[in-house]
Formats: C-alpha cells, sequence, structure tokens
C-alpha cells in the first residue's frame, strides 16, 4: 500500500516561496500508474487543486497558481515537491499531497496534510 | 474548467437514517464523477469512483448513482462514523475539480 508523508516548513512569511516535500513509501515516483499530486484546504473550506506531475516530468498547475507554483520529482529519493512563490495570508491551508491514478482518475492514497500559515 | 456545483451545503440526520447529496456539472461529464469522505482533521478517503463503483473497503450502504451532469450520493441506515463532510470531484477532464462539500451532521 502507497503511503505519503508531507514535510515542510509550517510558517511561512509574506511574499517568500512555500516548499513542501512529500515522501513516498510502499510505491514508486517512478511508476507510471500515478499523477503525484498536491491538493490545498484553507481553514474551514474546501479541497483546491494545485497541481500534478508524471513521472517522465510532465505538469499540470492550475490556471490560477500556475504563474506561482512548481512541482518537480526526485527519484532518487522517491520524493516529489512544490514550490509556491509570493505566498499572502490566502495561501494559509492545509496542504496534502496525493497520488492520482493514470488509468482510473481517482485520488487513492493521501498524506495526511501539513498545516501552513502565511504570516508575518 | 468544469464546475461541481453540490446540493445542499450541509445536512442533519439521525442515526439509521437514509440521506442523499446531490452533484451537479456545468457540462456533460458521462459518469467521470467521485466521491469522497472526510472528517474533520483527516485527509479525505474516496468511497465512490465511476458514478457508481464502491472503492474496496467501503461499506455498501454507501452507494453513487448518475450520468451527464446529475449524480447523486446515497447513504443508507447512518452510522455514527458517517457525519463527516463529502466531497463530490469530476475526472472527466483536467483540471479535475471538487464540488465545494457537504457537512453531514448529527440531528
Amino acid at each position: 500500500q502507497v503511503q505519503l508523508q508531507e514535510s515542510g516548513p509550517g510558517l511561512v512569511k509574506p511574499s517568500q516561496t512555500l516548499s513542501l516535500t512529500c515522501t513516498v513509501s510502499g510505491g514508486s515516483v517512478s511508476s507510471a500508474d500515478y499523477f503525484w499530486s498536491w491538493i490545498r484546504q484553507p481553514p474551514g473550506k474546501g479541497l483546491e487543486w494545485i497541481g500534478y506531475i508524471y513521472y517522465s516530468g510532465s505538469t499540470y498547475y492550475n490556471p490560477s497558481l500556475k504563474s506561482r507554483v512548481a512541482i518537480s520529482v526526485d527519484t532518487s529519493k522517491n520524493q516529489f515537491s512544490l514550490k509556491l512563490s509570493s505566498v499572502t495570508a490566502a495561501d494559509t491551508a492545509v496542504y496534502y499531497c496525493a497520488s492520482l491514478g493514470v488509468a482510473i482518475i481517482t485520488l487513492d492514497y493521501w498524506g495526511q496534510g501539513a498545516l501552513v500559515t502565511v504570516s508575518s | 474548467d468544469i464546475q461541481m456545483t453540490q446540493s445542499p451545503s450541509s445536512l442533519s440526520a439521525s442515526v439509521g437514517d437514509r440521506v442523499t447529496i446531490t452533484c451537479r456539472a456545468s457540462q456533460t461529464i458521462s459518469t467521470s464523477l467521485n466521491w469522497y469522505q472526510q472528517r474533520p482533521g483527516k485527509a479525505p478517503e474516496l468511497l465512490i469512483y465511476a458514478a457508481s463503483s464502491l472503492q474496496s473497503g467501503v461499506p455498501s450502504r454507501f452507494s453513487g448513482s448518475g450520468s451527464g451532469t446529475d449524480f447523486t450520493l446515497t447513504i443508507n441506515s447512518l452510522q455514527p462514523e458517517d457525519f463527516a463532510t463529502y466531497y463530490c470531484q469530476q475526472s472527466y477532464s483536467p483540471l479535475y475539480t471538487f464540488g465545494q462539500g457537504t457537512k453531514l451532521e448529527i440531528k
């Protein structure tokens, strides 16, 4: 069973870059079976796609965040990462990494989530 | 982007009740519709995929139906652990958008 775990700073200052890493166990980021995804949830609100990456390096980003987002994959560490630049308080959220199936487009496995607060 | 609209936004029910949550897509999506359950402080979990297929391990009191633009999630004989927030998600085209969620509360 695939397990995912987010890691990174829980507090980021406005205008700086938010950086999170997702470590995958029980599976491989080199697998062709999944898109490796980031989703966020502001406190008390719904789920918002950030984007995802395929093992080949192909990415898809939410158009509303595209100018500030970069997702990358590190096969040597079996990890994938999120960078979100020029953050504001509106970027305060729980950030989830998840695996999105390729054959059947479902979010099968999720990390526990990481709360990131943007504040000075 | 395809917009997903759930109704109601919140719902009160009692243990043993049957409840139905509706999800409407802004354009036809065939049966490319998933349902997730999110308990407080936890990540969402997949319940139903392809509109009506039950994910392995999910109790049979959960069922889904619909195609095109209109979909429903039905929970028969509500159990205490079912009180949570439910999200639909279209898997027809990227961005694989979510509905805004339906919070199911104990009456």
